[in-house]
């Protein structure tokens, strides 16, 4: 079993809907949660980080994360064509020197 | 600003041929550094990471090698080749332990 676990997707939304990307894992030990945005041929850019459990909102990005279901999600609303690109998930946790992603999700937003 | 460069962005090399990529950091002092590799469709996988010049560690034993000549530079390289080292390479750096890591754009390398 992997440590996270990422839908691939595609998943196609409509221009102007809200965006519901999400992540579980298994190793109890992760505390902080990060997600990144891929455009083709880019490198990953980070989009948000947050620590423990809660939420965290930055324009119409938000970043939610539930430790007891070991369940984190990130929210897109309004969602535009520019969003479209492969969202990853990735974790850590305090005395692990790397992070470990998700294998990502692929959105589509059709104009 | 913390910038990351990274090149060259793209490579096409043959079966044995050497390889070097490099990778540096400006804006920040003694980062912690990262080579990844990221195949189609997979997550990424960490090859090496380091903490500082000359310190080297390797995630998973391979074809590959890393070294860290300087504070803010990182690079991967291979004797000879295999097809199987084809994929994205990225090179990332954080400022600390537990600390979001920023990419590079990446390299393509082709090994044909």
């Amino acid at each position: 079993q992997k440590e996270v676990e990422q839908d691939p997707g595609p998943l196609s939304v409509p221009e102007g809907a809200i965006v519901s990307l999400n992540c579980t894992y298994s190793n109890s030990a992760f505390q902080y949660f990060m997600w990144y945005r891929q455009y083709s041929r880019k490198g990953p850019e980070l989009l948000m980080y947050t620590y423990s459990s809660g939420n965290k909102e930055d324009g119409r990005f938000t970043a939610q994360v539930d430790k007891s279901s070991k369940y984190i999600s990130l929210f897109i609303r309004d969602s535009q064509p520019s969003d479209s690109a492969t969202y990853l998930c990735a974790m850590s946790h305090a005395g692990r020197r790397a992070l470990t992603f998700g294998s990502g999700t692929r959105l589509q937003v059709q104009p | 600003s913390q910038t990351i460069h990274q090149w060259p962005a793209t490579l096409v090399q043959p079966v044995g041929s050497p390889l070097s990529l490099e990778c540096t950091v400006e804006g920040t002092s003694n980062p912690n550094l990262y080579w990844y590799r990221q195949a189609a469709g997979r997550g990424l996988q960490l090859l090496f990471y380091s903490v500082g010049i000359g310190q080297i560690s390797s995630e998973v034993p391979q074809n590959l090698s890393a070294s860290r000549p300087q504070d803010r530079q990182f690079i991967l390289s291979s004797k000879k080749l295999l097809l199987s080292d084809s994929g994205f390479y990225l090179c990332a750096w954080s400022d600390q332990e537990d600390s979001p890591l920023h990419f590079g754009n990446g390299t393509r390398l082709t090994v044909t």
